[in-house]
């Protein structure tokens, strides 16, 4: 099973800064990694995905980098705002078969954006 | 487009109680999930259906955790009976056919506390 590593488990930002979520993952067989942010009382939403033949992308002020042979990707928030303040969740798809589209997660990062 | 839809929002129950969760995903996702998550943790898969059938249940605790998914569409997970540990969000999402991760949407969850 597609095991999903996240850190720092808690990160506190001024406004303006940057702020950087880190992911490890095991399994090779995938075709995208995606970024979810969960509000206190929400689902989590989709904020950013990458696919695996790309090194980085970029949304806005959001911005994956992938680094596939370390088996790492992260989550860089730039100008980081109070708004910004929530739970992000790296996670992994299934390789394939029944586990096509079932997302592993990681244990989550609560962010906090002081003004 | 209307989100994924659930209810109850929240819910408190006595263990040995038994309790039910309902979901209606997007109008034509033909998978539908339960995740659920634990305060502090990542959601975990509970199980997958494609239309209505069951794809993934491998780490549901069938011994108290039943779902289905009627028609391919609205779907109920069951706990009987509940155990302290059940105290979590349970979370169902819903996607297109093909899994792709931007449509990938969750409901906001029903909020489990076992007493």
């Amino acid at each position: 099973q597609q095991q999903v590593k996240q850190s720092p488990q808690s990160l506190i930002v001024q406004k303006g800064g940057i702020s950087i979520i880190n992911c490890a993952y095991e399994n090779t067989a995938f075709d995208y990694f995606p970024w979810y942010q969960q509000f206190p009382g929400k689902g989590p939403a989709l904020l950013i995905a990458i696919r695996p033949d790309v090194s980085e992308k970029k949304e806005g002020r959001f911005t994956i980098s992938f680094n596939k042979s370390a088996k790492q990707f992260s989550l860089h928030i730039m100008d980081s705002q109070p708004g910004d303040s929530a739970t992000y969740f790296c996670a992994a798809p299934g390789a394939g078969g029944t586990s096509y589209g079932k997302l592993t997660f990681g244990q989550g990062t609560i962010l906090t954006v002081h003004p | 487009e209307a989100g994924v839809a659930q209810s109850p929002r929240y819910k408190i129950i006595e263990k040995r109680q038994s309790v039910a969760f309902w979901c209606n995903p997007i109008s034509g996702h033909a998978t539908l999930y339960w995740y659920q998550q634990i305060l502090g943790q990542g959601p975990k898969l509970l199980i997958q259906f494609q239309n209505n059938g069951v794809v993934d249940d491998s780490q549901l605790p069938k011994d108290r955790f039943s779902a289905e998914r009627l028609k391919g569409v609205d779907s109920t997970l069951k706990i009987q009976p509940a155990k302290l540990e059940d105290s979590a969000v349970y979370l169902c999402a819903s996607s297109h056919p093909d899994g792709r991760v931007n449509g990938y949407t969750f409901g906001s969850g029903t909020r489990l506390t076992v007493v």
